[in-house]
């Protein structure tokens, strides 16, 4: 088991630019989630998703923000303009429905935008 | 809505010091209860988790117990080691299974001295 991978690991970006974040849950996984963490605000739940499907968005900050889950094995998360204050580290996690067990996370992407 | 509370950090211990880290929470019904830690560098992992009133959670010498009347899950350990050194975060599940997603506190640096 590869565990949740995301990618990039650290993302450089002009303020302005169009940032996509990536994620591959655990196969067999059917949540997914999108976290992000920062010194002010701890971690903060984005948008999840149940069998591909969002459920809930309204982490999202703001409409620069989405997110798509096109199957059970890939998602994205894209900010289109980044802007500085998006800097953070972003956070993918997954589950099974079916097993009372806690979340995997990713490693994490931190992203900078400057 | 749901909050998760933990006590301000750093909290610096010497080799084999008693640990507590505490945690209260606030949340309708009966949300499941977790410790996960975060390590320099890499994603959150589960610590261990209690699911309903009186349950002790336990992992690698650590323990909570989930305190319905003081809403409270705080974390110990008896002897902590250099390597517990990270950062731990108490969150809090309100659908029991998590399947909309979990509520973090801000976390706890834990520093532990040779």
């Amino acid at each position: 088991d590869a565990g949740v991978i995301q990618s990039p690991r650290h993302e450089v970006t002009e303020m302005g630019q169009e940032v996509t974040l990536r994620c591959k849950p655990i196969s067999g996984h059917n949540s997914l989630f999108w976290y992000r963490q920062t010194m002010m605000r701890g971690l903060e739940l984005l948008i999840y998703f149940n069998n591909n499907v969002p459920i809930d968005d309204s982490g999202m900050p703001e409409d620069r923000f989405s997110a798509k889950m096109p199957n059970a094995s890939f998602s994205t998360l894209k900010i289109q303009p980044s802007e500085p204050r998006d800097s953070a580290v972003y956070f993918c996690a997954s589950r099974s429905a079916t097993r009372l067990s806690g979340y995997t996370f990713g490693s994490g992407t931190r992203l900078t935008v400057v | 809505g749901d909050s998760v509370t933990q006590m301000e950090g750093p909290v610096t211990l010497s080799e084999e010091a008693f640990l507590t880290i505490n945690c209260t929470y606030t949340a309708t019904g009966y949300p499941s209860l977790f410790w996960y830690v975060q390590y320099p560098g890499e994603g959150l992992q589960l610590l261990l988790k209690a699911t309903k009133a009186d349950d002790k959670g336990s992992n690698k010498g650590f323990e909570a117990t989930y305190r319905k009347e003081t809403t409270s899950f705080h974390l110990e350990k008896g002897s902590v080691q250099v390597s517990d050194s990270a950062v731990y975060f108490c969150a809090l599940s309100r659908s029991g299974g998590g399947a909309d997603g979990l509520t973090f506190g801000k976390g706890t640096h834990l520093i532990i001295q040779p």
